[in-house]
């Protein structure tokens, strides 16, 4: 099994469509865990940590379960400029702070007219 | 401007010629970090700091050296490149704290094909 593992996509769905990624993670250790934003292989840019009550910014909405090892983006209402690959990131956990991250494939979305 | 920088920005080397990215933050961030990105792989990291002095291996560290003397400079270090090696790289800076890693900036990419 993948550290973290995510399906590749790509999502093609229209403009105001509701879509949902999934991330799932190996390490049951694992503490932190985010949302980063890719455009075309420019760098990654954060776009939303992952907290264990859940969060919400805007259209943006992130779950995590623990106890099934996943996390989870949903974006309601898609934008044109929504199109990006979405990466989820976990770090590795165990005891003090290991400092390694792990990043998924990413998930690619393409939101149509 | 906060920002992480990488120099060169693009490099083209031959095989077994030593090389140096360069990677700064003005952040004053303690953490920093080295990733690769590959078609189908997705980033992996190569290298990560914890602070000054302090430096561990990531996922795919073979055939990369990293040193950080300086809270702001984290050089990556090919002693001597391989065409496997040709690949997207990616330095990162953040805080560090309450036992958790916080946002990750990441600077612009330097792009590297080893013949």
């Amino acid at each position: 099994r993948k550290e973290v593992e995510q399906d590749p996509g790509p999502f093609n769905v229209p403009e105001g469509a509701t879509v949902a990624f999934n991330c799932t993670y190996s390490n049951s250790a694992s503490q932190s865990f985010f949302w980063y934003r890719q455009d075309c292989r420019k760098e990654p840019k954060l776009l939303m940590s992952v907290y264990s009550s859940g969060n919400e910014d805007g259209r943006f909405t992130a779950q995590l379960n623990r106890a099934s090892q996943y996390i989870s983006l949903l974006i309601r209402d898609s934008k044109l400029s929504d199109s990006a690959t979405y990466l989820c990131v976990v770090n590795w956990g165990g005891s003090g702070n290991t400092g390694k991250l792990i990043f998924g494939q990413g998930t690619t979305l393409q939101v149509k007219p | 401007e906060a920002q992480v920088t990488q120099n060169p920005r693009y490099l083209i080397t031959v095989t077994g010629k030593k090389l140096t990215v360069t990677c700064s933050q003005n952040m004053n961030h303690e953490y920093m970090s080295w990733y690769r990105q590959d078609p189908g792989l997705g980033l992996r990291q190569i290298y990560y700091s914890m602070n000054v002095e302090v430096t561990d291996k990531g996922d795919v560290p073979e055939g990369y050296k990293v040193s950080r003397k300086e809270k702001r400079n984290f050089p990556l270090i090919l002693e001597s490149p391989s065409p496997n090696q040709t690949s997207l790289y990616f330095c990162a800076s953040s805080t560090l704290g309450g036992g958790s890693y916080n946002e990750q900036f990441f600077g612009p990419g330097t792009r590297l094909t080893v013949l």
